[in-house]
């Protein structure tokens, strides 16, 4: 069955870079249509996508973050990554990373993992 | 980017009622939409694709329609287990875009 766990520490400091991975089974990133996104939640606050990386390699970024962000994968590890540079405390929230079919279709989520950004 | 728009933001209902749940795109997504429940501390849980695709396993009081801009999420009867918040998302074009969400609570 599929299955999707985000990793990553749960505190980081101000203007410090958030790594993040997302180790999943079940399918391969490597299959055509293929593809993963990364969505986060503020506490209390609504769902806001991130990034998204296609099993061909093509990327796509949120407008307001793209110069943050960096989403990869790694298809032998069944990994995909996605760092975050100069975190602040507005970017605290649980950090979600979900499969997408055929780009469109996102069917699968990991439980997510909180972020807490704070000196 | 794509603005989602969802009304309301809550409603009140009680177990048995009809309730609707709306999302209006900034511009044009076909049918490009999905609907999403999230319980407190749970992931979401797609419901609905492709604007009105019952996704397996979810039960069939659930319901979606729209194309172009103005979408809606239906419940034919509510559940116990239905009360939660739900979000809509455009994946017509990235960077795809989730709604405010809408929280329904029981009356």
């Amino acid at each position: 069955q599929v299955t999707l766990r985000e990793s990553g520490p749960a505190l980081v400091k101000p203007t410090q870079t958030l790594t993040l991975t997302c180790t999943f089974s079940g399918f391969s990133l490597s299959t055509n249509a293929m593809s993963m996104s990364w969505i986060r939640q503020p506490p209390g606050k609504a769902l806001e996508w991130l990034a998204h990386i296609d099993w061909d390699d093509n990327t796509y970024y949120s407008t307001s973050l793209k110069t943050r962000l960096t989403i990869s994968k790694d298809t032998s590890k069944n990994q995909v990554v996605l760092k975050m540079t100069n975190m602040d405390p507005v970017d605290t929230g649980t950090y979600y990373c979900a499969r997408a079919v055929a780009g469109r279709k996102i069917d699968y989520w990991g439980q997510g993992t909180l972020v807490t950004v704070s000196s | 980017d794509i603005q989602m728009t969802q009304s309301p933001s809550s409603v009140s209902a009680s177990v048995g009622d009809r309730v609707t749940i709306t999302c209006r795109a900034s511009q044009a997504i076909s049918s490009y939409l999905a609907w999403f429940q999230q319980k407190p501390g749970k992931a979401p849980k797609l419901l609905i694709y492709g604007a009105s695709s019952l996704q397996s396993g979810v039960p069939s009081r659930f319901s979606g329609s729209g194309y172009g801009t103005d979408f809606t999420l239906t419940i034919s009867s509510l559940q116990p287990e239905d009360f939660a918040s739900y979000y809509c998302q455009q994946v017509n074009s990235f960077p795809y875009t989730f709604g405010q969400g809408t929280k329904l609570e029981i009356k």
